[in-house]
């Protein structure tokens, strides 16, 4: 069966850097678009950033561009985030998902990375 | 930015009665996804391309609309339909990705 799993979280200083991971497994990976969602607690979702099926385009919301860094191995099955610059509003649970038709949805989600950015 | 808007922000029915969800686009979308998240799990995908139901998902749920306004109705909701419903659109380029506040389906 598709399984997302998310790695990689924690709690890090404002200004400083870290890097989440996404191992996929129960499909080819390398067919698959990918995106990164976040979402405060008790709040809505917020897409962070999609990435093709071989790494050849990346796109991201304004709030993350040039912070943010979304890349994947897919020799690895392998999906990452890298954050820089992080700042108190990166907090939130952050899910990587895949990207159904056209990449125009997620149709399944990893369990999700909590990321606290606390001074 | 398209700017997603639902309705009401809580339902609350009796398992068994109907459900149906609002969700409206702040300029007209070409098609939309329905997500359902209980707490402490992640979103999983009901409906996309507005009407079509994702794998495994029973066919009380149901979805329409277009333009600007789209449903989602749950025909006879049972317990585990208790949840938070997010619709979803995609639009321009490069692509954006946004999602509504929400909706709470609550048991009455």
């Amino acid at each position: 069966q598709v399984q997302l799993v998310e790695s990689g979280g924690g709690v890090v200083q404002p200004g400083r850097s870290l890097r989440l991971s996404c191992e996929a497994s129960g499909f080819s990976f390398s067919n698959y678009g990918m995106h990164w969602v976040r979402q405060v607690t008790g709040k809505g979702l917020e897409w962070v950033a999609i990435i093709w099926s071989d790494g050849s385009q990346a796109y991201y919301r304004d709030s993350v561009t040039g912070r943010f860094t979304v890349s994947r191995d897919n020799s690895k099955n392998t999906l990452y985030l890298q954050m820089d610059s992080l700042r108190v509003e990166d907090t939130a649970v952050y899910y990587c998902a895949r990207a159904l038709e056209h990449h125009r949805y997620f149709d399944a989600w990893g369990q999700g990375i909590l990321v606290t950015v606390s001074s | 930015e398209i700017v997603l808007t639902q309705s009401p922000a809580t339902l609350s029915l009796s398992p068994g009665e109907r459900a149906t969800l609002s969700c409206r686009a702040s300029q007209s979308v070409s098609h939309l996804a329905w997500y359902q998240q209980k707490p402490g799990q992640a979103p999983r995908l009901l409906i996309y391309n507005t009407s079509n139901r994702a794998t495994g998902i029973p066919a009380r749920f149901s979805g329409g609309g277009s333009g600007t306004d789209f449903t989602l109705t749950i025909s006879s909701p049972e317990p585990e339909d208790f949840a938070v419903y997010f619709c979803q659109q995609r639009s321009g380029w490069p692509p954006s990705f946004t999602f509504g506040p929400g909706t709470k389906v609550e048991i009455k």
